[in-house]
């Protein structure tokens, strides 16, 4: 699997645009990135993931560049409760073993 | 609330002992994946199952085993526990198997004595 590497820590103003990146440089055709975080202690929580184009959904957008070597997931209006540990994953979907592998990720403070 | 529960939320047990974490999936969620989180490890796999099989190992230690029942509901067995074995443990169930939207519980916190 492709490693990912993520800056260990960011901040980002209450109500701003959090814009978390991630560089998946040795990623395959097959693999996909996905984004979980963690909030302090709790079950890590599934974001997003995508293949190629960007994705949108409730929670995040995900930008993924045109040779897929990067990307960025972003949280258009960052809340305190948004304080967590992002990870990027980069895995294949079919045909291998299914279990996620975490990075150290990077650690997101929104203050107020 | 993710729909995968865990238990018990804390467990405090002594060196030497075994323990029994369980955990039940998400409705229709067919594949159980455990993982383990310590201070200096980080996030770990140790194994996954679907639909009563094993699927996938990870670090799992020998003094570890697991199990997925009939009815999906699956168990972590902690023997011979040593200090190190303090950690998060952490359920997650997925549809089918693949690595799409794993969805995990809110883990049993282990503390060995």
């Amino acid at each position: 699997d492709a490693k990912t590497t993520q800056p260990p820590s960011m901040d980002c103003a209450e109500g701003r645009a959090a814009n978390l990146p991630c560089n998946h440089s040795t990623i395959s055709g097959n693999e996909y990135v996905y984004w979980y975080r963690q909030i302090h202690s709790q079950g890590p929580q599934y974001i997003i993931h995508g293949l190629k184009n960007n994705e949108t959904n409730e929670m995040a957008s995900l930008i993924i560049t045109e040779d897929r070597k990067s990307s960025t997931l972003i949280l258009p209006h960052a809340t305190l409760r948004d304080t967590a540990v992002y990870y990027c994953i980069v895995r294949v979907v079919w045909g291998s073993q299914g279990n996620l592998i975490f990075g150290k990720g990077t650690k997101l403070s929104v203050k107020p | 609330d993710s729909g995968v529960t865990q238990t018990p939320k804390h467990l405090i047990t002594a060196t030497g002992q075994r323990v029994t974490l369980r955990c039940s999936p998400r409705s229709g969620d067919l594949s159980v994946y455990w993982y383990q989180q310590s201070l200096d490890q980080g996030l770990q796999f140790l194994i996954q199952y679907y639909n009563g099989e094993e699927r996938a190992k990870g670090n799992i230690l020998e003094r570890f085993s697991a199990q997925q029942f009939p009815d999906l509901h699956s168990e972590l067995n902690l023997s011979s526990l040593e200090l190190g074995d303090s950690a998060l443990y952490f359920c997650a169930s997925s549809v089918d198997g693949s690595v799409a939207s794993q969805y995990f519980g809110p883990g049993t916190r282990l503390l060995v004595l």
